[in-house]
């Protein structure tokens, strides 16, 4: 069972803040890092994958950044909304084709 | 949920008995997943099939049993070994650079 860590495990932020969570997992057989947004009583949705050492993706105000050689991907989210809120799950692919979800980083964002 | 489905969306299960969860999706993919949710922790997986006729245990396919014998479906049935059966199903294909797409869960409760 491949180790994957992300933290911090909950965030509470006020509306306007910037923000970033971490996701650590072990670099061998790694074949893609997905990142996914999960909202309450909806289904995981995908945000990002990322596949190369050094990779940067964007989406809005959303973007991430990968490195396979140390094993860690950062999700950074500029300017939270309350439409932010939600748990943000981490999951390295790996090429037996098959992913371990990290347990998630829980976003508050306040009003 | 793109393509898949999930039925029933609520299971209630006796002790002892044996309850079988159903997927389906109409997206002609290969591989089909299984995890499992519990509250405060990602999704662990359960099994999955990379092809029809062919299925590999994941993490936690103790007490779990499935059968791919179409693309389409790919059923998971919880059979009175597994000792704490109470969580959130997800069913879900892998799509590459679209990572996966989830169905809509199966919250089953042991009354």
């Amino acid at each position: 069972i491949l180790n994957v860590e992300q933290s911090p495990q909950s965030l509470h932020v006020q509306e306007g803040d910037s923000t970033n969570f971490t996701c650590s997992f072990p670099s061998s057989n790694f074949y893609a890092l997905h990142w996914y947004r999960w909202e309450t009583a909806k289904s995981p949705e995908a945000l990002f994958v990322m596949t190369l050492n050094g990779d940067e993706k964007k989406k809005g105000r959303i973007s991430a950044t990968l490195n396979t050689k140390e094993g860690y991907s950062y999700l950074y989210i500029k300017g939270s909304q309350p439409e932010d809120s939600a748990t943000y799950l981490c999951a390295p692919h790996t090429n037996a084709g098959k992913s371990t979800f990290g347990d998630g980083t829980t976003l508050t964002v306040k009003p | 949920d793109g393509g898949i489905t999930q039925s029933p969306k609520y299971l209630f299960r006796k002790e002892g008995q044996n309850v079988t969860l159903s997927c389906e999706q109409n997206l002609n993919h290969d591989a089909m997943y299984w995890y499992r949710q519990d509250p405060g922790q990602g999704l662990r997986l359960i099994y999955y099939s990379q092809i029809v006729n062919d299925f590999q245990k994941g993490d936690i396919a103790e007490g779990y049993s499935v059968s791919r014998e179409k693309k389409e479906s790919f059923p998971l049935t919880v059979t009175s070994a597994q000792k704490n059966p109470t969580a959130f199903y997800l069913c879900a294909i892998y799509r590459g650079s679209y990572g996966y797409t989830f169905g809509s869960g199966t919250r089953l409760t042991v009354v």
